[in-house]
């Protein structure tokens, strides 16, 4: 079947860098994209999101870019903190149906 | 945002016996809940979908008597695992999603089910 999935699977940046984290997916259908971070043992958190239409959507810190034409999703952190280190997973929605979700990167952020 | 409670977050169960997870959506009703399995390192595998008042749809390869669902209300969705394995050992994650077409979901904390 068709699966979203992301090329890093680690990335490690400085404190205050800027991090870029990529995912392609593959379901031209699905019409709604969400990045999640997920901190050791605890559950996914929402971080943003964008549904086709867009090409961009900017949070505090944070801007989600797609690509349709390439079926490319990334996510983008400015002055990254140690706070942000975690895995990230991009998920896909394809209408009003379950959340597919990538393989995940670990983001790693050194002081 | 709205806040999806799982219970209990760790539990350690011998072999052969059962143990029940609960999913709660504690400011919102949730029409569908889902279920994921994680493996350490490793991205989140959806096991079932419920709706409320209805059977779950499970997944390809997932056992629907070794993993019962059920979906009485708008706000609880519970999962066993039946008669558990070692190899059933896993972080179990449901999530939540409110009615009229929202396609955001929730997530709880997660279970940490051991199995010895």
């Amino acid at each position: 079947g068709e699966s979203v999935g992301l090329h890093l699977p680690t990335l490690s940046v400085q404190e205050g860098d800027n991090s870029i984290i990529n995912c392609a997916y593959s379901n031209s259908a699905s019409d709604y994209f969400i990045w999640y971070k997920q901190e050791s043992g605890k559950g996914p958190q929402f971080i943003i999101d964008i549904r086709s239409n867009m090409d961009k959507r900017q949070g505090q810190r944070v801007t989600v870019l797609l690509n349709k034409t390439v079926k490319h999703l990334s996510l983008q952190i400015a002055a990254t903190q140690p706070g942000d280190s975690a895995v990230y997973f991009c998920a896909e929605n394809s209408g009003y149906s379950t959340l597919t979700f990538g393989k995940g990167t670990m983001l790693l952020v050194s002081p | 945002g709205a806040v999806v409670s799982q219970h209990p977050s760790r539990v350690i169960c011998k072999s052969g016996t059962s143990v029940k997870i609960e999913c709660r959506s504690l400011d919102f009703q949730a029409t569908t809940m889902f279920w994921y399995r994680q493996f350490p390192k490793k991205s989140l595998m959806l096991m079932a979908t419920s709706n409320e008042g209805s059977k779950a749809t499970y997944e390809q390869g997932v056992e629907k008597d070794k993993f019962l669902i059920n979906h009485a209300s708008l706000t609880l969705s519970t999962l066993t695992v039946t008669s558990a394995h070692p190899e059933d050992s896993s972080f179990y994650i449901c999530s939540a999603r409110e009615g009229g077409g929202s396609a955001e979901a929730f997530f709880g904390q997660g279970t940490r089910l051991t199995v010895v």
